[in-house]
C-alpha cells in the first residue's frame, strides 16, 4: 500500500520568511502524482500544487514550489515570503489507483502558524 | 472555475433523524467523492462515483447511503447516525481521464453534529 509521511505536526514561522513543509512517500508504482492541499480553519481543502512522477522540472505555482527529489522519495512544499493568511493545515497526498478507482492517500498534515 | 458547492454548511441531528447532504459541481467532472474528516486528522475516503456509478465503497456503515442522481449532483443520505459520526464531510470532484494530472477539487464541507 502507498504511504505518505509528514513528520512535522506543527511549524511556527515569522511573516515574510520562507518555509519548507516536509513530505516523503512510499510507492512501488512508477507512475504516480503528488499533491499539496491547504486547509484553513474554515474547512475547505484548497489545491495548491501538483507534481507528476515523470515531470522533469519541479512544479511551481506563484509563491508555492515543490522540491521533488525522486530518488529520496520526497516532495517538500516551499512557500516563499510567508503571509499571515498562510496559517493553516497543509496536507501532502498521493494518487493511488486509476480511472474510476483513483483515490488520494493523505499524510497526517502539518499545522503552519505564521507569526507577525 | 473550480467550484464545488455543498449544503448545508452546518447540520445538527438526533440519532433517530434522517437528513441528507448535497454536493454540486458544474465543471463537467465525472468522478465525485465523499470524505469524512475528524478534527486534526486527514480526510478519510468514504465513496467514489465514476460516471454516476458507485466505484468505491470503503466499507462504510449502511447508515450512510450515497446517491448520484446525475453527473453534477452527489447526495449523502444519513439515517440513525451515532455521535461518533460527528465530523466534517467533504465532497470532491475531478475530471475523469486515464492518466495525467487529475486534481480533486473540494467543496467547503458540511460540519455535522450528531446528538
Amino acid at each position: 500500500a502507498q504511504k505518505i509521511t509528514q513528520t512535522q505536526p506543527g511549524m511556527f514561522v515569522q511573516e515574510k520568511e520562507a518555509v519548507t513543509l516536509d513530505c516523503t512517500y512510499d510507492t512501488s508504482d512508477p507512475s504516480y502524482g503528488l499533491f499539496w492541499y491547504k486547509q484553513p480553519s474554515s474547512g475547505e481543502m484548497i489545491f495548491l500544487i501538483y507534481q507528476g512522477s515523470y515531470d522533469q522540472q519541479n512544479a511551481t505555482e506563484g509563491r508555492y514550489s515543490l522540491n521533488f527529489q525522486k530518488a529520496r522519495k520526497s516532495a517538500n512544499l516551499v512557500i516563499s515570503a510567508s503571509q499571515l493568511g498562510d496559517s493553516a493545515m497543509y496536507f501532502c497526498a498521493m494518487r493511488e489507483g486509476a480511472g474510476g478507482a483513483q483515490k488520494l492517500v493523505f499524510g497526517q498534515g502539518t499545522r503552519l502558524t505564521i507569526n507577525p | 472555475d473550480t467550484e464545488v458547492t455543498q449544503t448545508p454548511k452546518h447540520l445538527v441531528m438526533g440519532m433517530t433523524n434522517k437528513k441528507s447532504l448535497k454536493c454540486e459541481q458544474h465543471m463537467g467532472h465525472r468522478a465525485m467523492y465523499w470524505y469524512k474528516q475528524k478534527a486534526k486528522k486527514p480526510p478519510e475516503l468514504m465513496f467514489v462515483y465514476s460516471y454516476e456509478k458507485l466505484s468505491i465503497n470503503e466499507s462504510v456503515p449502511s447508515r450512510f447511503s450515497p446517491e448520484c442522481p446525475n453527473s453534477s449532483l452527489l447526495n449523502l443520505h444519513l439515517h440513525a447516525l451515532q455521535p461518533e459520526d460527528s465530523a466534517l464531510y467533504l465532497c470532491a470532484s475531478r475530471r475523469w481521464t486515464s492518466g495525467g494530472q487529475e486534481t480533486q477539487y473540494f467543496g467547503p464541507g458540511t460540519r455535522l453534529l450528531v446528538l
